[in-house]
């Protein structure tokens, strides 16, 4: 079974830039979650989508940050414009949320580097 | 608010010892607990899921137990590996809201060969 697969896994720009990251989660895995991780921490969840539609989004900076999910598979997450304070890993992760046994499989995530 | 705690930060032990990892929360209304493992530069890889009904998980040298009472977890790895150095993060499903994770911040483990 393939994992969740993420692109690019490095990226280096300047603050104020734009960036894009791509996720492909597992098959039939209705849920996807994008995560951020400063170095040091544990991920902090930014997105959650159940199909199409986003159930959780509380803690997305909306003001530079915006994700969508197109027919409920991939994903995109996009910052604009990034702060040095973006600096973090960018982790996508799916899960089959069968109620009571929700196991997440996250992707190799996306090393983000602002400067 | 959930807040998942893990201590040590880090912790070095000689290869062959077995050794507890811990990992505490404030809220015990929990769906699941979650332990991973990650390496530098990679992602998470899930090693044990303990449902809020069970008390323990096993897989190979790994065994997680679960305590909703008091708020703990703790994560056994017997007869220890180099291989098995890399940071150690617990994660709550809370039992509200949309069901998302609250990580610890990890145990960083490394085996001395």
């Amino acid at each position: 079974e393939a994992g969740v697969a993420q692109s690019p896994r490095y990226k280096i720009i300047e603050k104020r830039q734009s960036v894009a990251f791509w996720c492909n989660p597992i098959s039939g895995h209705a849920t996807l979650y994008w995560y951020q991780q400063i170095l040091g921490q544990g991920p902090k969840l930014l997105i959650q989508f159940q199909n199409n539609g986003v159930v959780d989004d509380s803690q997305l900076p909306k003001d530079r940050f915006s994700a969508e999910r197109l027919k409920g598979v991939d994903s995109t997450l996009k910052i604009q414009p990034a702060k040095l304070e973006d600096s973090a890993v960018y982790l996508c992760a799916s899960s089959l949320r069968d109620r009571g046994y929700n196991e997440q499989f996250f992707g190799p995530g996306t090393r983000l580097t602002v400067l | 608010k959930q807040e998942v705690t893990q201590i040590p930060a880090a912790l070095s032990v000689p290869e062959g010892e077995n050794l507890v990892l811990n990992c505490s929360f404030t809220d015990s209304a929990i769906y699941n607990l979650q332990w991973f493992r990650q390496d530098p530069g990679k992602g998470l890889t899930s090693l044990l899921l303990i449902q809020s009904s069970q008390r323990e998980q096993t897989s190979g040298r790994l065994n997680a137990s679960l305590d909703k009472s008091s708020g703990r977890s703790t994560l056994y790895i017997a007869a220890s590996q180099p291989g098995d150095s890399a940071t150690y993060l617990c994660a709550v499903e809370s039992n509200f809201g949309n069901e998302k994770l609250t990580f610890g911040t990890g145990t960083r483990l490394t085996i001395i060969p």
